[in-house]
């Protein structure tokens, strides 16, 4: 059984980068099987997805933050992490790391987010 | 890319039935049958309820269904529980492996 748990800094400054890890165990993320994405949640707000990445290498951005996000994996550490540039005040959210599949099957939530990290708080204020 | 229109609230008694709406473009709820919803409790991550429209993951009750209809998608939840009262979130895939969700909706058992 995946699972997922995102970290990194609560507090970011204004204009500065915001940077988040998501450390994945009960599995590989050199797996073929899933893709590896970002959502977040901004105060009284609803859910947005920011991006996701593929074991390749291969990465898809929200279009309306795409100048901004970058979504890398490093499988050494099974870990891949989000960089948010230029960040405002509207960047505080909950940031959640999660798992979509890109394989269909019996049971196989087919892009849809099945595996979700528990989320962080960042708060964007100087 | 805007998100899909939700009601913001909907409210139903204990054994009630209530059903959400999902509604987006013929870019992507209308295209795919891949719409997915989540329960989301305050403080909690969001819960996988409904995938590829209609589909249950193992261990989520009967009682949650989905449908589709042209461009909107539907989240029915009968013999309302106390248990239910949450955040519930449709998402669908559109192209090119991006996603959009809804504005979400806040259902309250009286």
């Amino acid at each position: 059984q995946l699972q997922l748990q995102e970290s990194g800094p609560g507090l970011v400054k204004p204009s500065e980068t915001l940077s988040l890890t998501c450390t994945v165990s009960g599995g590989s993320i050199s797996s073929s099987s899933y893709y590896w994405g970002w959502i977040r949640q901004p105060p009284g707000k609803g859910l947005e997805w920011l991006g996701s990445i593929y074991y390749s290498g291969s990465t898809y951005y929200n279009p309306s933050l795409k100048s901004r996000v970058t979504i890398s994996v490093d499988a050494s550490k099974n870990q891949f992490s989000l960089k948010l540039s230029s960040v405002t005040a509207a960047d505080t959210a909950v940031y959640y790391c999660a798992t979509h599949p890109e394989y269909s099957g019996y049971g196989v939530a087919f892009r849809a987010f099945d595996m979700w990290g528990q989320g962080t708080m960042v708060t964007v204020s100087s | 890319q805007s998100a899909l229109t939700q009601p913001a609230s909907v409210s139903g008694s204990p054994g009630q039935s209530i059903t959400i709406s999902c509604t987006g473009t013929s870019s992507d709820v209308g295209r795919y049958n891949l719409v997915s919803w989540y329960q989301h409790h305050p403080g909690k991550a969001p819960k996988l309820m409904i995938y590829e429209g209609s589909k249950r993951p193992s261990g989520v009750s009967n009682r949650f269904s989905g449908s589709k209809s042209g461009n909107t998608a539907s989240l029915t939840i009968s013999g309302l529980q106390a248990e239910d009262e949450a955040d519930y979130y449709c998402c669908s895939y559109a192209d090119s492996i991006t996603y959009v969700f809804g504005t979400g909706t806040r259902v309250t058992v009286l």
